[in-house]
């Protein structure tokens, strides 16, 4: 069954730090994976896409990397801000299907 | 626009009423989504449409649900005799053509509240 699960549920770090969020997919045959930023009562914005042969991709203070081999990706964000307060989705496609499969997200709240 | 509209942002009903939750995509996307998503949870696929026919619809929840996209442009989604377990939030989302790797552009999407 394709599936995507991440953790941690939710994380609360103070603004300046840097924090890691963590996703492992069961997606075949996988395509690509995105990281998805959700600020409360908004819909989800592209932050970044890999494919297979991609391990690494930035954008600004966020650094999305991808273990195609594992099925693991995680999403690093560098020195926090106040405005990163929002869930952090991970979204994995199976080739030529525009289904996307989602995870639940990791909820994550910086604090002053 | 630039970007996905949807409106209303909010709509509080009582169990049993009519709903219409419409959603305009970006210009010229062909490919629009319809998801739902409850509190804590990743979106849930509803309906896809790509121009004015549903490709696939295989994720409407029962036949109390209905999808239209006339002209290939503005979508709306209705709910017929709603019930409580309906209220979530219902996203739109549109992307230039459909494929895996096409990023999917989403809207605010509506708070839909059954009483």
């Amino acid at each position: 069954k394709n599936q995507v699960e991440q953790s941690p549920q939710s994380l609360i770090i103070l603004e300046g730090k840097n924090c890691t969020l963590q996703c492992n997919y069961t997606v075949s045959p996988f395509s690509n994976l995105r990281w998805y930023k959700q600020d409360t009562g908004r819909g989800p914005v592209s932050l970044t896409i890999m494919t297979f042969s991609e391990n690494t991709k930035s954008n600004g203070r966020y650094t999305a990397t991808l273990d195609a081999d594992t099925k693991q990706s995680s999403l690093h964000i560098t020195a926090s801000q106040l405005s990163d307060s929002a869930s952090y989705i991970c979204v994995v496609s199976a080739n030529s299907n525009y289904q996307l499969i989602w995870g639940a997200g990791t909820k994550l709240i910086i604090k002053p | 626009g630039a970007g996905v509209s949807q409106t209303p942002s909010n709509k509080v009903t009582e169990k049993g009423k009519y709903v219409e939750l419409r959603c305009d995509p970006i210009s010229g996307h062909t490919a629009l989504y319809w998801y739902r998503q409850s509190l804590g949870q990743g979106p849930e696929f509803l309906i896809y449409f790509q121009g004015t026919g549903a490709a696939d619809d295989s994720g409407l929840p029962n036949d109390r649900f209905f999808a239209v996209r006339p002209e290939g442009s503005v979508s709306t989604l209705k709910i017929q005799r709603t019930e409580r377990g309906d209220s979530a939030v219902y996203l739109c989302a549109s992307s230039l053509r459909q494929g895996a790797r096409d990023t999917q552009y989403f809207g605010p999407g509506t708070r839909l509240t059954v009483l």
